[in-house]
């Protein structure tokens, strides 16, 4: 089975901080993707890599970025965390471009 | 570009009772389509998947869905709900052919199991 980790699952901190959410995948997948989930909006893709050192902006890359130094590891990185980046992130990768993805569990971040 | 409505926030259904979420898509050609279920606090699961053929599909759970292209229509379905199909679930839709731009998701629909 394919496995998505991501780092935490809950993370609390202050306006202005870096945040570092890490996602590692096992299943030597090309593709991985960030997305944030809040109510009402359902997901929205952040960020995307289809290779190492590859990125992508998605629908919302704004106040984030990516980094992809190995195949399985992802991390995205808030440079300075506001209050509206607290939400539901969620880290996910596929074999293919179009493929089934696969999700981690999620970090749920709180920007105080 | 794809986009996805799933038409319904809330449903409410009776335990043993027929389920169907509506999944209606916009995109040019025939699509790569996807459930996903998610279960509170929970990453996102996949239920099932259409790339071609048939356009009836089993998934786990007991759950299938139907393409039907005239009405770009990606419904899911499943005989007999129990209480521990209460989660959330996602249609996703994904364009064939280029590169890897991830998915489109509806906003979701939050499925209720009245006892």
């Amino acid at each position: 089975d394919v496995k998505v980790t991501q780092s935490s699952r809950y993370l609390v901190k202050r306006t202005g901080e870096k945040v570092f959410l890490e996602c590692v995948q096992d299943m030597d997948h090309e593709n991985m993707f960030w997305y944030r989930q809040d109510p009402g909006l359902g997901l929205r893709l952040i960020y995307f890599s289809y290779d190492v050192k590859m990125k992508e902006k998605g629908d919302i890359p704004e106040g984030y970025s990516v980094s992809r130094e190995k195949k399985e590891r992802f991390s995205l990185i808030l440079e300075s965390a506001s209050t509206n980046q607290t939400s539901m992130y969620l880290c996910a990768s596929s074999l293919g471009p179009k493929g089934t993805q696969y999700f981690g569990p999620g970090t749920r971040l709180l920007v105080l | 570009a794809q986009s996805v409505t799933q038409p319904d926030i809330h449903i409410t259904v009776s335990e043993g009772a027929s389920l169907e979420l509506r999944c209606n898509y916009s995109y040019g050609a025939t699509p790569y389509l996807f459930w996903y279920v998610q279960s509170p606090g929970q990453g996102l699961q996949l239920l099932l998947k259409y790339f071609s053929g048939d356009t009836l599909v089993q998934g786990i759970k007991g759950f299938e869905a139907e393409f039907k292209r005239s009405q770009s229509s990606f419904n899911l379905r499943k005989p007999s709900v129990h209480w521990s199909d209460a989660a959330e679930y996602f249609c996703a839709v994904g364009a064939p052919g280029g590169g890897a731009d991830g998915l489109t998701f509806g906003k979701g629909t939050h499925l209720i199991i009245q006892p």
